[in-house]
């Protein structure tokens, strides 16, 4: 009963460096979240998805792109990585866009030199 | 512009005894409310819900108590145990949007 599931869990990079974060749920969920934890920040929404094959920003979007591949994978990549981007990375998903819990991968911690 | 904040960073209670972490907002268009707790190198998990036409909403220990008027939110944990000590988020949304809004998170310790 895998859920949500992030890889890679832990990644450092130079800055001007690039890669992408994966996301995949096995719940047949519709809507896919990317959010950033910071300290003293909380969680903040980079991009979401609410249905497969659309894509929005959300409250953070600068610095990042998205995919959704599929239903089931949701994809955050980072083109010129910078250390503002350091951060710890959570994938979201959820069966509908609101009104609904979301359910959270493990996170990805991305540290940008 | 934080529109879900949670003002203490941190709280301390004893064991057995009632905890209560609050939330405030500013948007008067949210109208769902969630708690998440997190353990540290985990995502969070949702632990309570409320709608705004409701004011109180209970599941076992735990009770989300909602004040419209005030703009305000409250989990009441009792009776606290060592296992609840994490960090606990609120969360809003507007309904028929996507961006669910999260608060800054109130690291709870609960005392043996």
């Amino acid at each position: 009963n895998a859920g949500v599931t992030q890889t890679p869990k832990f990644q450092v990079l130079k800055t001007g460096q690039s890669m992408t974060l994966q996301c995949a749920q096995d719940m047949n969920h519709n809507s896919m979240y990317w959010y950033r934890q910071d300290p003293g920040m909380g969680l903040r929404l980079i991009y979401y998805s609410a249905s497969e094959g659309t894509t929005d920003k959300g409250e953070v979007p600068n610095g990042y792109n998205v995919s959704r591949l599929n239903k089931r994978e949701f994809s955050l990549r980072l083109e010129s990585a910078a250390p503002s981007q350091t951060s710890v990375y959570f994938c979201a998903s959820n069966r509908q866009s609101t009104n609904e819990k979301l359910f959270f991968g493990s996170g990805t911690q991305l540290s940008v030199l | 512009d934080q529109q879900v904040k949670q003002n203490s960073p941190s709280l301390s209670v004893q064991e057995g005894r009632i905890s209560i972490l609050n939330c405030d907002y500013t948007n008067s268009m949210f109208d769902y409310f969630l708690w998440y707790k997190k353990y540290p190198a985990e995502g969070p998990t949702f632990l309570i819900s409320i709608s705004s036409i409701k004011d109180k909403n209970e599941d076992g220990r735990f009770t989300v108590f909602l004040n419209k008027s005030a703009k305000h939110l409250s989990l009441h944990i009792v009776p606290s145990q060592p296992g609840d000590s994490a960090v606990y988020f609120c969360a809003a949304i507007t309904s028929g949007t996507y961006k669910y809004i999260f608060g800054t998170g109130t690291r709870l310790k609960v005392l043996a």
